[in-house]
């Protein structure tokens, strides 16, 4: 099993909403991250959880706060974002770290966010 | 800041064909380098995995070649058929300003293989 699953699929949300993402793996992974693409453009890194710690956070907006309560699960909450926030948030995992070690990274299929 | 270009940014070419795509990279001391698929609006698939020390990896049709001394990567497609046609992107493990490394990602080349 190679699958990240991220939910929901589609997400319409409104500027004062609170709304999460969520992403799950049962890989036995020990690294998992978040990033956001806009249209036609590369993946983004946002942040990095190593062994469920926050290791990497790449000036992400304080209105995005990111989650992970276990190994194999990653949350992502919104409040209050803005239009220009609409995105795909693709999360992503991989068996340790990408500092420690030279290891595949692995893609969920994302959640496309539309702020209005 | 290390960069990841990929060349050309859309090829359409016809089914049957052989064809290149081609990434660039601005710094040598890379860690590793991913070639990814992504249909529209759907997440990335790993195609791909070259590890520093590694030259060429191969899965199918596919071959990926890694040459650090010049910066470059290529992924050869043999005999495209017309579901190969998504954007592939090439990512490359960098180490970060902040000493951490990261995947960092290519704008992608978007294939479409005519029937």
């Amino acid at each position: 099993d190679t699958e990240v699953t991220q939910t929901p699929k589609h997400l319409v949300m409104g500027m004062t909403n609170k709304k999460s993402l969520k992403c799950e793996q049962h890989m036995g992974h020990r690294a998992m991250y978040w990033y956001k693409q806009k249209a036609k453009k590369p993946p983004e890194l946002m942040f990095v959880y190593s062994y469920e710690k926050l290791s990497i956070n790449e000036s992400v907006p304080s209105r995005f706060s990111p989650e992970c309560p276990n190994s194999s699960l990653l949350n992502l909450h919104l409040h209050a974002l803005q239009p220009e926030d609409s995105a795909l948030y693709l999360c992503a995992s991989s068996l340790a770290p990408i500092d420690r070690m030279n290891t595949e990274a692995f893609f969920g299929q994302g959640t496309r966010l539309t702020v209005v | 800041k290390q960069e990841v270009t990929q060349i050309p940014a859309a090829l359409s070419v016809p089914e049957g064909e052989n064809l290149v795509l081609n990434c660039s990279f601005t710094d040598s001391a890379i860690y590793n380098l991913q070639w990814f698929r992504q249909d529209p609006g759907k997440g990335l698939t790993s195609l791909l995995l070259i590890q520093s020390s590694q030259r060429e990896q191969t899965s199918g049709r596919l071959n990926a070649s890694l040459d650090k001394s010049s910066g470059r990567s290529t992924l050869y497609i043999a005999a495209s058929q017309p579901g190969d046609s998504a954007t592939y992107l090439c990512a490359v493990t960098f180490r970060l300003n902040t000493g951490r490394r990261a995947l960092t990602f290519g704008s992608g080349t978007r294939l479409q293989v005519q029937p």
